[in-house]
């Protein structure tokens, strides 16, 4: 149980484009969910926390018209990183909390992002 | 002073010893611990969570937690080669979990 996956899992995109990465829970249901961004040798950094239905909370210095987090449904978030640059290449990770489990938070398995 | 602070490492243990990793944090507010295993490249797997003072034992797994001293720790007895990660404590107030940097531990054959 408590499985959450994450698509794509590796994504290379061009300066300025747009990326869209999905998150899931797939046997729970995920009032909130979490996005993490970890940079080489470092640890996770909290970007956002999305509740289903209403908008999510950025951390300061997230700049929320760049990481646009939807979080439509209990099972799914999604993050749109728009206009692209080679310094948001890193490794984006999801989490989301399951109520029933004391709020534990189970990882999706990462999507690195390389922006050339 | 850091939130969550860990000792970088590595920690490096023969096979089949026991390994001990050490977190203290600095919210006193804090309510749930947890301990998770990241290898290279992949992403953390949450492997042990500890809510009140005392031991709680999974396995090979053994979490304590003192919430005077602010500390929790995770040992792990009969160490594997399979067991060489970064081990992050993560620290939960509210719904929002703070992560330390993380300890490389590395077991030797």
């Amino acid at each position: 149980g408590a499985v959450v996956s994450q698509h794509p899992s590796r994504v290379i995109c061009k300066s300025g484009t747009s990326v869209k990465i999905e998150c899931r829970s797939l046997d729970f249901q995920a009032t909130t969910m979490f996005w993490y961004r970890q940079f080489p040798k470092q640890s996770l950094m909290l970007m956002a926390t999305s509740n289903e239905g209403s908008k999510a909370t950025y951390e300061q210095g997230v700049e929320k018209d760049k990481f646009l987090i939807n979080h439509a449904s209990l099972t799914l978030s999604t993050l749109t990183v728009t206009s692209a640059h080679p310094e948001d290449s890193s490794f984006y990770i999801c989490s989301a909390a399951d109520g029933t489990r004391n709020y534990e938070q189970y990882f999706g398995p990462g999507t690195r992002l390389t922006v050339t | 002073q850091k939130e969550v602070e860990q000792n970088s490492g590595p920690l490096s243990v023969p096979e089949g010893a026991i390994a001990s990793l050490n977190c203290t944090y600095s919210d006193r507010g804090s309510q749930s611990f947890f301990w998770y295993r990241q290898y290279s490249g992949k992403s953390p797997e949450l492997i042990m969570s500890i809510y009140s003072n005392g031991d709680k034992e999974d396995g090979r797994f053994t979490a304590q937690l003192n919430k005077a001293s602010q500390y929790v720790s995770l040992l792990i007895r009969d160490s594997q080669p399979s067991d060489s990660a970064t081990y992050l404590c993560a620290v939960l107030r509210g719904n929002k979990l703070t992560f330390g940097t993380g300890t490389q531990l590395k077991v030797e054959l």
